[in-house]
C-alpha cells in the first residue's frame, strides 16, 4: 500500500525552463513533507520541506507547493539547470517522526542543455 | 566530518549465506535507520534505532537483524540471504527521531545481489 505516489517515473525539460515534479499522498495524518534529490551512486540528500500548516515554501530556485485538500504536493525548479538532473523523491512524515516516514518511488529529472 | 558511511559498496551473495552491512556516522546522531530501495518503489524502512541499545522494527523487518552497541555504528545483518533481498540498502541518521525539521542524512548505499 503505497501511501506516497509519484506517478511520473521520468521528466525531461530544457535548460532554463521550469521543472514541475508531482507527488500525491493518501494518508491525511501526514504533517510534514520533504523532497530529496539523489545522484547516481550517492545517497539521497535533503532538498526542501514543508509543514502541513503552510501551502508554499521557497528556497532559491526551488519551491514546494502543498494542496492539502487534494493531498498533492509539487516541486517547482526555476530555472532548471543541467546539474539538477537527478532522481527526486517525495517523502511524508506522520507526527514529525522520522520512523514514520514514507517515500515515493521517485521521478528521474533530465535537464537538457 | 565524513557524515554517514557504508561498507561495502557492492556485494554478491548466494542464497542462504549471511552477511553484515556496516553503517557508521560521526555526527553524534541519536537516530539511525536502514532502508531498502527496490525498482518502482520508494525507500522502505527495515529497522531503526533511537539510541545505543535501543532498536525497533520498521515496515519490512523480516530476514534482517540489527544492533546498536555504540552511538556511531548500526550494522544490518542478513541471516540467510534470499533473492528477494536483492536491493540497494541505505543507512541514514538524524539528530533525533521526532524533530519536525530534523532531516535524515543518508549514506551512499550498498548494492546487494543475492543469486
Amino acid at each position: 500500500d503505497q501511501q506516497v505516489k509519484q506517478n511520473s517515473p521520468s521528466l525531461s525539460v530544457q535548460e532554463g525552463r521550469i521543472s514541475i515534479l508531482n507527488c500525491d499522498y493518501t494518508n491525511s495524518m501526514f504533517d510534514y513533507f520533504l523532497w530529496y534529490k539523489k545522484y547516481p551512486a550517492e545517497g539521497p540528500t535533503f532538498l526542501i520541506s514543508i509543514s502541513s500548516i503552510k501551502d508554499k515554501n521557497e528556497d532559491g530556485r526551488f519551491t514546494v507547493f502543498l494542496n492539502k485538500s487534494a493531498k498533492h504536493l509539487s516541486l517547482h525548479i526555476v530555472p532548471s539547470q543541467p546539474g539538477d538532473s537527478a532522481v527526486y523523491f517525495c517523502a511524508a512524515k506522520m507526527g514529525f517522526r522520522n520512523n514514520d516516514m514514507r517515500f515515493g518511488a521517485g521521478t528521474r529529472l533530465t535537464v537538457k542543455p | 566530518n565524513a557524515g554517514v558511511t557504508q561498507t561495502p559498496k557492492f556485494q554478491v551473495l548466494k542464497t542462504g549465506q549471511s552477511m553484515t552491512l556496516q553503517c557508521a556516522q560521526d555526527m553524534n546522531h541519536e537516530y539511525m535507520s536502514w532502508y531498502r530501495q527496490d525498482p518502482g518503489m520508494g525507500l522502505r524502512l527495515i529497522h531503526y534505532s533511537v539510541g545505543a541499545g535501543i532498536t525497533d522494527q520498521g515496515e519490512v523487518p523480516n530476514g534482517y537483524n540489527v544492533s546498536r552497541s555504540t552511538t556511531e555504528d548500526f550494522p544490518l545483518r542478513l541471516l540467510s540471504a534470499a533473492p528477494s533481498q536483492t536491493s540497494v540498502y541505505f543507512c541514514a541518521s538524524s539528530e533525533t527521531v521526532t524533530g519536525a525539521t530534523d532531516t535524515q542524512y543518508f549514506g551512499p548505499g550498498t548494492r546487494l545481489t543475492v543469486l
